[in-house]
């Protein structure tokens, strides 16, 4: 299971940081990617990060304002959005599993608003 | 980076009739170690999305056998047989086998 930080609101230009816990001590092994969906629109993969190595990837268009990281000592991973703008506001979804986003978190709303 | 297009966008299916949709990516998915990540999600309204097939094929855990999938390098299909309320959502195809990971657009499908 992943459990998911609860719904921010953030006024533009400023950063958020969503939070998700692993349930399972797999958390070691996994790679915990962050994809989000924005005002109707489709999926759109963010980034993920491998957790035994630290090493992650980002889509190109978040590249300069997300960064994702873990606490191994929590189980929980990261994403720290910076520069927020109006089109930010959806909702954030963290997903784990071997070779697919098999296990998914409830979602995080984050409003963006001024 | 691969580009995802999935077809049709929209689809409408009576019930226990089967339904069908197709995703091209844009370059082969055949990644480093030989295996295709090509994956399909079903997603419902205010609902997480969930996995129903990974690498190309395999059904996830608890999917009915109703989903079928095949494919390989660029063109890739999902068939839903004998379909089912249940079934209606929006239907994503995900390459994981380049980075970065990129979904199709999705392609809704309703009860006709």
């Amino acid at each position: 299971q992943l459990v998911q930080s609860g719904a921010e609101v953030k006024k533009p230009g400023t950063s958020v940081k969503l939070s998700c816990k692993a349930s399972e001590y797999t958390f070691r092994k996994s790679a915990m990617q962050w994809v989000r969906q924005t005002r109707g629109q489709p999926l759109e993969w963010i980034g993920w990060i491998v957790v035994a190595n630290g090493d992650t990837d980002y889509a190109h268009k978040f590249r300069e304002r997300a960064t994702i990281t873990t606490d191994m000592s929590a189980r929980t991973a990261y994403l720290e959005m910076t520069g927020l703008t109006l089109d930010d506001t959806g909702v954030y979804y963290c997903a784990t599993g071997g070779v697919a986003p098999a296990i998914w978190g409830r979602g995080a709303l984050l409003a963006v608003s001024t | 980076d691969p580009v995802m297009t999935q077809t049709p966008l929209f689809s409408s299916v009576a019930l226990g009739q089967s339904a069908s949709i197709s995703c091209r990516s844009s370059e082969s998915l055949v990644s480093r170690d030989g295996e295709t990540y090509l994956s399909w999600l079903h997603q419902r309204p205010g609902q997480p999305p969930r996995l129903l097939i990974y690498k190309v094929s395999k059904r996830f855990s608890g999917v009915p056998d109703r989903f079928s999938a095949s494919g390989a390098e660029t063109y890739f299909t999902l068939t839903i047989n004998a379909l089912e309320t249940d079934d209606v959502g929006v239907y994503y195809c995900l390459q994981s086998s380049k980075f970065p990971h990129s979904f199709g657009p999705g392609t809704r499908v309703e009860i006709k």
